[in-house]
């Protein structure tokens, strides 16, 4: 299996909801990403997940939080958006450091989001 | 800081034409260099990848040359076919680390 999985495919929100993305691999990859990508844009790094310890976090604002509770899966929790947040969230996965040199990044298909 | 410019923005090819896509690089460091292609809707997905050790990498109908005095390097996408209309970014990596830095990307047309 080498997918990464990511629900929901569409998300509309209110600024004042809490919400959750969710991403998932059965690759046995030890890094875990979030990005942000605007229309037009190339991806923007989030976070980095590795070995399910928060490795990196790009200044990313506090209403966005990751979440990573198995080597597996990844969540993204989202409270109090801006109408600006809204982009293609998407999830990746690595072999991670450990596991040798390969660093390939895999992306899942993204999560659409709307803040109203 | 933008550490991997890439160009053109756009291109318009012919089906069976030739598509090229340049990117050059600052960070010497880098040691790793992914292509992405990205449809509508998408995630990226890695299309190709070349290490600075090698000048050139064939795949199928696409092949990254590698200069790696100049810093830079580029994706020729050879008998270009309407499937390969898609966004394609360059990226740079230290093969070590977890970060990749992205071109700006280069939306590829391919008229029937």
């Amino acid at each position: 299996d080498t997918e990464v999985t990511q629900t929901p495919k569409h998300l509309v929100m209110g600024m004042t909801n809490k919400k959750s993305l969710k991403c998932e691999q059965h690759m046995g990859h030890r890094a875990m990403y979030w990005y942000k990508q605007k229309a037009k844009k190339p991806p923007e790094l989030m976070f980095v997940y590795s070995y399910e310890k928060l490795s990196i976090n790009e200044s990313v604002p506090s209403r966005f939080s990751p979440e990573c509770p198995n080597s597996s899966l990844l969540n993204l929790h989202l409270h109090a958006l801006q109408p600006e947040d809204s982009a293609l969230y998407l999830c990746a996965s690595s072999q991670g450091l450990a596991g040798g040199p390969s660093n390939e990044q895999f992306f899942g298909p993204g999560t659409r989001l709307t803040v109203l | 800081q933008q550490q991997v410019k890439q160009s053109p923005q756009s291109l318009i090819v012919q089906k069976g034409g030739i598509s090229i896509i340049n990117c050059a690089y600052e960070n010497t460091a880098f040691d790793y260099f992914p292509w992405y292609q990205q449809f509508p809707g998408k995630g990226p997905a890695l299309l190709i990848a070349i290490r600075p050790d090698v000048s050139e990498k064939k795949e199928g109908r696409f092949t990254i040359s590698f200069n790696k005095s100049a810093k830079q390097f580029s994706l020729h996408i050879m008998d270009s076919q309407p499937g390969d209309s898609a966004t394609y970014f360059c990226a740079a990596q230290i093969i070590n680390d977890y970060k990749l830095s992205f071109g700006a990307g280069t939306t590829v047309t391919v008229r029937a």
